[in-house]
């Protein structure tokens, strides 16, 4: 089964420009969660979409969007970059039966902003 | 506050010396509590889900305990290629977090021949 998969890798904006990236869960899975990593931060959570909707949301500005699509893939967008927006970004999937939520990660995205 | 404090930050072997990552977490109510491998410039692997205290899981030279407010990563005789961080994260039992998880800043471990 194929893994969760993200596009592009590699980006790199200039402040002041917007960016969407993209991710496509694995087969089946109705979850996705979006995380940025950061060496001074870790691992933060920005929001989880769930059946087209969004379920949760952490404690980003409102620069940062998503949006899921009938098939489960998922998209992210950050407008107005700041330099502080360079990091990589995760999305991670899951088959969110019960209650319980192994989530499973693609390889990232790695924005940089200069 | 939903917390995950893991340690050493940082911890270097050598090949086949045994030893444990700790992860200590805060949460009112855990659902479950996850392990994962993370090498650099990658996303992170899932290792284990562990749901409950006494909870034991094992694969290859990784085993994973859970008690009421820790859980411990037992790696023995590692190898170079168990190098990475590795990372614990806690899902709270509250509907308000679903999806979400928590994660702990990760252990680096380096294992030298």
């Amino acid at each position: 089964k194929a893994g969760v998969t993200q596009t592009p890798r590699y980006l790199i904006k200039t402040r002041g420009q917007q960016v969407t990236l993209s991710c496509s869960p694995i087969s089946g899975h109705r979850s996705v969660s979006w995380y940025q990593q950061t060496p001074g931060q870790g691992l933060q959570f920005l929001f989880e979409y769930f059946s087209e909707t969004q379920r949760n949301k952490g404690n980003f500005p409102g620069r940062f969007s998503g949006r899921q699509f009938s098939n489960s893939r998922s998209e992210m967008n950050v407008s107005t970059l700041e330099l502080g927006d360079s990091a990589l970004y995760l999305c991670a999937s899951s088959l969110a039966e019960g209650q319980l939520y192994e989530q499973y990660f693609g390889p990232g995205t790695r924005l940089t902003v200069t | 506050e939903d917390q995950v404090t893991q340690s050493p930050e940082a911890l270097r072997l050598q090949e086949g010396e045994s030893s444990s990552l700790n992860c200590s977490y805060t949460v009112s109510g855990l659902r479950g509590l996850f392990w994962y491998r993370q090498d650099p410039g990658k996303g992170p692997e899932f290792l284990f889900t562990l749901y409950s205290a006494g909870e034991e899981k094992e694969k290859e030279r990784l085993k994973a305990t859970l008690t009421k407010k820790e859980s411990f990563l037992h790696i023995t005789a590692p190898k170079p290629e168990d190098s990475a961080t590795y990372l614990c994260a806690v899902q709270p039992d509250r509907g308000s977090t679903l999806g979400r998880l928590y994660f702990g800043r990760g252990t680096q471990l380096t294992v030298w021949p």
